[in-house]
């Protein structure tokens, strides 16, 4: 069975900083993959996906990700973060053939000034 | 741009009240989901529609039902509410395909006293 895991609940990073949020997948099938970015009292917004080719993924608000298959990982990066980048982040994962989204638990990240 | 909207932001009911949820899209989605979001538990799948009066449960369907009688409109119902389903409802939608991204309402936050 398809699961997405988020390890880290909270991170908390200073303003500028790098930050790597991480996800890591397990699927027997092939698996597309998701970043959602949830603001304070919205819904989920799409940040980037992988659904095949390059495994370097670029998404709005200066994020990317790396789909590394053989460490069945999909982490979200950003060189350097905002104040306004303080939200929750969320993996997600589908499968062909299903309907099913797969979501992680979520990674609260804290930008400090 | 996709919007989907959720008629209410907060609501809150009584115990043993029948409740309803509703949420429409303007992007003639053919696939509509309803979301339970919880701290710490992520988004966890309550009911999903393929099609015009086509559902499936999810993973949690107990105490709740839902309805689809127009394909912009779906409907979560909970028959006779319980403090346990004081939560976040998150409605999403989607063409068919597990490679489309889903696109997420506002949310509506049930409060059950």
């Amino acid at each position: 069975a398809q699961s997405v895991t988020q390890l880290d609940s909270q991170v908390p990073v200073f303003e500028e900083a790098p930050v790597e949020l991480r996800c890591n997948y397990s699927s027997s099938v092939s698996v597309y993959l998701f970043w959602y970015v949830q603001y304070p009292n919205q819904g989920l917004q799409l940040l980037l996906k992988y659904l095949s080719g390059s495994t370097l993924v670029k998404g709005i608000n200066g994020f990317e990700a790396e789909f590394n298959k053989s460490q069945t990982s999909f982490h979200l990066r950003k060189p350097s973060v905002h104040i306004s980048d303080t939200a929750e982040y969320f993996c997600a994962g589908s499968t062909s053939g299903t309907y099913k989204y797969i979501f992680g638990t979520g990674t609260r990240l804290k930008v400090l000034a | 741009d996709v919007k989907v909207t959720q008629s209410s932001r907060y609501l809150v009911k009584r115990t043993g009240e029948k409740v309803f949820l509703e949420c429409v899209q303007d992007m003639d989605h053919e696939n509509m989901f309803w979301y339970r979001q919880d701290p710490g538990l992520g988004l966890r799948l309550i009911y999903f529609s393929y099609d015009v009066k086509m559902k499936e449960k999810g993973d949690i369907p107990e105490g709740y039902s839902v309805s689809r009688e127009k394909k912009e409109r779906f409907s979560l119902i909970l028959e006779s509410a319980s403090t346990n389903q004081t939560s976040m409802y998150l409605c999403a939608s989607s063409f068919q395909g597990a490679v489309t991204p889903l696109h997420f309402g506002n949310g509506t936050r049930l409060t059950v006293t």
